[in-house]
């Protein structure tokens, strides 16, 4: 069984404070990795994807890989109370059709 | 460009009902999914649709039927709700699978069954 591991939070800072988020998945043959954010009441919306090791930086986001600890992380710098929602990491393997989910992690920004 | 489409948006059955949740997608997308999102479980694929012509079973498809009509449109059909569907499902689609671009989801549909 294929699974993605998430603490499910609520994880709270402050407004302008670094959110670090965290997800670890079983399958050694996951190749790519994707953070989707997802606001109450909404749709989960791709903000971010990483298939190599390291960092990737996109504006205030930046995703981190570590395949040898089945580790995947989001950072989100200078945070927003809008950036307050919840944040799926999900896991595809090599040619595969089908992303695996984890359940989530509550992010709540204090103003 | 509306992307991914679905409708209804909200829906109450009764137990033992039927219904088809529709969804289409304008993005030339070739690959489809639907999903079902429950409070403790995450999203949980139901059945996916990796081209026009082909559907496959994902991780609960008990219960669900699919249709992939066209490229554009993808649909989910319970044949005898109950209320362990009640739940919120999302469509999603990808250019072609999921390991480059991820999925595009749609605004869901809130299903409940009494």
């Amino acid at each position: 069984q294929k699974e993605v591991e998430q603490n499910s939070g609520p994880l709270s800072v402050p407004e302008g404070a670094i959110a670090s988020l965290n997800c670890t998945y079983s399958d050694r043959g996951s190749q790519s990795f994707f953070w989707y954010r997802q606001y109450s009441g909404k749709s989960p919306e791709l903000i971010m994807f990483i298939y190599s090791n390291g960092d990737k930086e996109d504006g205030r986001f930046t995703a981190q890989l570590n395949k040898a600890s089945q580790y995947v992380s989001l950072l989100i710098r200078d945070s927003q109370p809008s950036d307050s929602a919840t944040y799926l990491c999900a896991a595809s393997g090599a040619g595969s059709y089908q992303l695996t989910f984890g359940k989530g992690t509550k992010l709540s920004v204090i103003p | 460009n509306a992307g991914v489409t679905q409708t209804p948006k909200f829906q109450v059955l009764k137990t033992g009902q039927s219904m088809t949740l529709q969804c289409a997608q304008d993005m030339n997308h070739n690959s489809m999914y639907w999903y079902r999102q429950d409070p403790g479980m995450g999203l949980r694929l139901i059945y996916y649709s990796a081209s026009e012509g082909t559907t496959d079973k994902g991780e609960v498809p008990n219960g669900y039927n699919v249709s992939r009509l066209n490229k554009r449109e993808f649909s989910l059909r319970l044949e005898s709700a109950a209320p362990s569907q009640t739940s919120v499902y999302f469509c999603a689609s990808s250019i072609q699978g999921a390991q480059r671009n991820g999925y595009t989801f749609g605004s869901g549909t809130r299903l409940t069954v009494v």
